[in-house]
């Protein structure tokens, strides 16, 4: 079965500084890899994708991630940590099931990292 | 526009009640999602819709009890539901539901569900 670990539920940085959110991936298959985003009182947001085209992506609002096979990692990041930044950020892996002659694509969620931003 | 609404944004009920949590999407997209998310918690899979059919049902208890009335409408009836059933509950939609393995979900904002 595929999973995906965020290392850190809490990560705090100053306002102008890295943010570095970890997330690893355990697949037997290449993995498709998400980021998405939650602010307070929210649905979930998209940020990025892993679709094997490119190893490192491109998301919205400054963010990044870079696949590393050899880490099998997918970490998130952005140079320079805005206060609007602050929210709650999930990893997930895209698994491909069949169940009753069905197939469908499922989601698994890593547990989450909550982001605080700092003036 | 990868927009998925959702209704009421709040609700609350009590153990005896009878209600329905409502999500649309006017992006074509074939496949529709209902997820619960505890707090502090990811969300997690309740049930999948493809091309109107019921495809996946993850263990659900009959106290929940999905519909897909057209392609762009997704209904969640509520009955006797439980205190332990309150949590955010998301709808999410996606372009194609099993042929595409990159195909990406789009969440809406969720209604905040309380049960007393």
């Amino acid at each position: 079965a595929q999973s995906v670990t965020q290392l850190g539920s809490h990560v705090s940085v100053s306002e102008g500084a890295l943010v570095l959110l970890r997330c690893n991936y355990s697949s037997s298959v290449p993995p498709y890899l998400f980021w998405y985003v939650q602010y307070p009182n929210q649905g979930l947001q998209l940020l990025l994708k892993y679709t094997s085209a490119a190893t490192l992506v491109k998301g919205i609002n400054g963010f990044e991630a870079e696949f590393k096979k050899s880490e099998t990692s997918f970490h998130l990041t952005k140079p320079s940590a805005h206060m609007s930044d602050a929210a709650e950020y999930f990893c997930a892996v895209r698994s491909f099931s069949n169940a009753g002659g069905t197939s469908y694509g499922k989601l698994t969620f890593g547990q989450g990292t909550i982001l605080t931003v700092h003036p | 526009d990868t927009e998925v609404t959702q209704t009421p944004k709040h609700l609350v009920m009590g153990m005896t009640n009878k209600k329905s949590l409502k999500c649309e999407q006017h992006m074509g997209h074939r496949a529709m999602y209902w997820y619960k998310q505890k707090a502090k918690k990811p969300p997690e899979l309740m049930f999948v819709y493809s091309y109107e059919k019921l495809s996946i049902n993850e263990s659900v208890p009959s106290r929940f009890s999905p519909e897909c009335p057209n392609s762009s409408l997704l209904n969640l009836h509520l009955h006797a539901l439980q205190p332990e059933d309150s949590a955010l509950y998301l709808c999410a939609s996606s372009r194609d539901p099993g042929t595409v393995v990159t195909d990406t979900q789009y969440f809406g904002p969720g209604t905040r569900l309380t049960v007393l």
